[in-house]
C-alpha cells in the first residue's frame, strides 16, 4: 500500500523569497512520485514527476523537487516566489512506473504568496 | 497542446437521480481514469480504464457507478442513484501507454440536493 503525507495544510511565503514544500511517501516498491499544482476553479496541472531516473526533477515554473530514499521524501522547492504561484500543491504517489494504476494523492498544501 | 476536457462544469441533481458525467480524454491515450475531491479532502481515485475494461477500482467505486466509452473519443461516469455524499468534483484523467503521466480535466463539479 502506498500512502503521501504532506507535512504542511497552509504555507505563507513572501514574494521573490524560496518556497519549501514537504512530502514523505511510503510505497512498497520503487515509487513514481509527482507533484500537481490546482490554480483557483482550475483543473490539475503536472508540475514534475520522478521515475527512477534523476533524483533532482526540475519542473515547470522554476519548480524542481529532490528524492531523497533514506528519508522517504520529496520536497517541492522553488528559489523566488511568484504571486501567481499561489495555488494548492499536492504530492501525488504511484507504485508502478506505467500502466493503468490510480495515483495516490496527500491532503495537499495551500501556498500563499504575500506581496 | 491536446487537453482532457469535461462536461458538464457543474452538474446539479436530485438525490435518487441518474447522472452521467462526461469526459474527452486526449486523443492517443490509451488509459483513463475518474478521480473525486469532496470539498475540503483530498483527491481520491476511483477508477482506471483500459482496452475497453475497467483496470483497477478503489473501494469507492461500488455498484453505484459505472464507467463506460461509448465511442472513439468519449469516456463516461454514470452515478445510478446519486446520494448526498456523493457531491464532489469529479476529475477525468487520461495516459499514454508510453509514460506514466496523467493529465487531467478541469473536473466536473457535482451538486447533489
Amino acid at each position: 500500500a502506498q500512502s503521501v503525507t504532506q507535512l504542511d495544510s497552509h504555507v505563507s511565503v513572501s514574494e521573490g523569497t524560496p518556497v519549501l514544500l514537504r512530502c514523505n511517501y511510503s510505497s512498497s516498491y520503487s515509487p513514481s512520485l509527482f507533484w500537481y499544482v490546482q490554480h483557483p476553479n482550475k483543473g490539475l496541472q503536472l508540475l514534475l514527476k520522478y521515475t527512477s531516473a534523476a533524483t533532482l526533477v526540475k519542473g515547470i515554473n522554476g519548480f524542481e523537487a529532490e528524492f531523497k530514499k533514506s528519508e522517504t521524501s520529496f520536497h517541492l522547492t522553488k528559489p523566488s516566489a511568484h504571486m501567481s504561484d499561489a495555488a494548492e500543491y499536492f504530492c501525488v504517489v504511484s507504485d508502478t512506473v506505467g500502466g493503468a494504476d490510480g495515483l495516490t494523492f496527500g491532503k495537499g498544501t495551500h501556498l500563499i504568496i504575500q506581496p | 497542446e491536446p487537453e482532457v476536457t469535461q462536461t458538464p462544469s457543474h452538474q446539479v441533481t436530485q438525490m435518487g437521480q441518474e447522472v452521467i458525467l462526461r469526459c474527452v480524454p486526449i486523443s492517443n491515450h490509451l488509459y483513463f481514469y475518474w478521480y473525486r475531491q469532496i470539498l475540503g479532502q483530498k483527491v481520491e481515485f476511483l477508477v482506471s480504464f483500459y482496452n475497453n475494461e475497467i483496470s483497477e477500482k478503489s473501494e469507492i467505486f461500488d455498484d453505484q457507478f459505472s464507467v463506460e466509452r461509448p465511442d472513439g473519443s468519449n469516456f463516461t461516469l454514470k452515478i445510478r442513484s446519486t446520494k448526498l455524499e456523493d457531491s464532489a468534483m469529479y476529475f477525468c484523467a487520461s495516459s499514454d501507454y508510453r509514460t506514466y503521466e496523467q493529465y487531467f480535466g478541469p473536473g466536473t463539479r457535482l451538486t447533489v440536493t
